[in-house]
Order: C-alpha cells, then structure tokens, then sequence
C-alpha cells in the first residue's frame, strides 16, 4: 500500500489565522480524501481532492473555509481559514483504490491542529 | 439514515482473554464494510474489508465476520500490543457513494498483562 506522509505533524495556532497541511504520496493515486477527526466523534469527509478540478465538498463543508489543492497524483494541500476553536482537531488525507481494491483507504499520520 | 454503531465503546481485557467487538449497520445496501486500527496519535490503520455475508477474514490474533445487519471482530488471546481503538466503516452502494465511508465512533481496546 501507499506510504503518506503529513506536514505538519502538529500546530497551535491564534484565532483567525490559516494553515495549509500537505499530504504527499510516495506513489500515483486517484483517490485522495480529508477527513476530520473530533474528540468523541466519528471519522468526517471533508471533501475528495480531484486531481487538476476543484475538489468535492461534502454537507456542512465549504471551499471558502478550507481551501484544497491537488496539483498531481501524488500531492494535496488543506487550508483551514479564519480559524476558530472549534476546528481544533485532527485532519486526516486517506488515499483509495489500487491493488487492494476499489473501495479500501489508507490514511496517514493525521495532523493534530490546536487553534487558540 | 446509514448508520454504524459500535460497542462497546470500550473494553478492558487480561492477556489471554478473548473477546468480540461489535459493528451494527443500518445502510441502503452494504458495498463493503472495513475495519481499522487506530494507536493513540496515528492514522487509521487498514485490517479488512468484507463484501458479502458470511465472509471471514483473518489476521494474526483478528477475526472478522460479516452478517446481514453487523459485523464481528474477534480478538483470540489478546496480547498488550493489541490494545488500540478499532473503527469499522462501510461504504454503501449507490452512485457517488463508492468510496464513501460511514464511520463508527470505535471500540477503545485495553488488554492488560
């Protein structure tokens, strides 16, 4: 399976600030995802990252507050804007398909943001 | 409404002891349903997919099985290296829906020497 890596692994960050978190891909991939992870609350899909479009927000998640990129197959940003408390959590990007199968993710190490 | 429930929310074993956790699901058609790993400050570990009823999966001291409405995963002699949450997901079928996850909030394993 894929190997994902996560930059940056952790923040504090102020009130009404951003932050960009990378997700890098040591192989090509179709799928790629960000998730939100909240204590005491199930895994979340941010949005799916389409490689050269814009990306594909689920309900309850906007562009205007967090922005993706994905230049290649192999790399995808999040940015989480004007931040507030309330999007302290983690952020997961997963990757999906390849030779395991269609519909299987594998996540990376996840990046623990703790906005003040 | 596609739903995952997990219980028990958490569990406390002796090394040795095996047990079971449980993933109930309530969705319009199951395409697969998957269980994960997750350690304390790490990312989701992949462990199984099981696409039909009656299917089996093992691994290691991990056995999955799959029934219409839930899933099982049991944990045989469970050792402190096991301890960890466990999170199933399924992905229902439809259009759009391939490669959506529906989360459960997890099983937080303890397993004490």
């Amino acid at each position: 399976s894929a190997v994902i890596s996560q930059k940056p692994s952790r923040d504090i960050c102020q009130r009404g600030t951003s932050l960009t978190i990378q997700c890098q891909v040591d192989s090509q991939v179709t799928m790629m995802f960000w998730y939100r992870q909240q204590p005491g609350q199930s895994l979340t899909l941010i949005a799916t990252a389409n490689q050269g479009s814009e990306a594909t927000y689920e309900s309850g998640f906007v562009i205007d507050k967090f922005p993706i990129s994905r230049p290649n197959l192999t790399f995808s940003t999040l940015t989480v804007s004007n931040m507030s408390p309330e999007d302290s959590s983690i952020y997961l990007c997963s990757v999906g398909g390849g030779d395991r199968g269609p519909n299987e993710q594998f996540f990376g190490p996840g990046t623990r943001l703790t906005v003040l | 409404e596609d739903q995952v429930t997990q219980s028990p929310e958490a569990l406390r074993l002796q090394e040795g002891e095996s047990s079971s956790l449980n993933c109930s699901y309530t969705v319009s058609g199951l395409r697969g349903l998957f269980w994960y790993r997750q350690d304390p400050g790490k990312g989701p570990e992949f462990l199984f997919t099981l696409y039909s009823a009656g299917e089996e999966k093992e691994k290691e001291r991990l056995k999955a099985t799959l029934t219409k409405k839930e899933s099982f995963l049991h944990i045989t002699a469970p050792k402190p290296e096991d301890s960890a949450t466990y999170l199933c997901a399924v992905t229902p079928r439809g259009a759009g829906n391939n490669r959506k996850l529906i989360w459960g909030l997890g099983t937080s394993l303890a397993v004490n020497p």
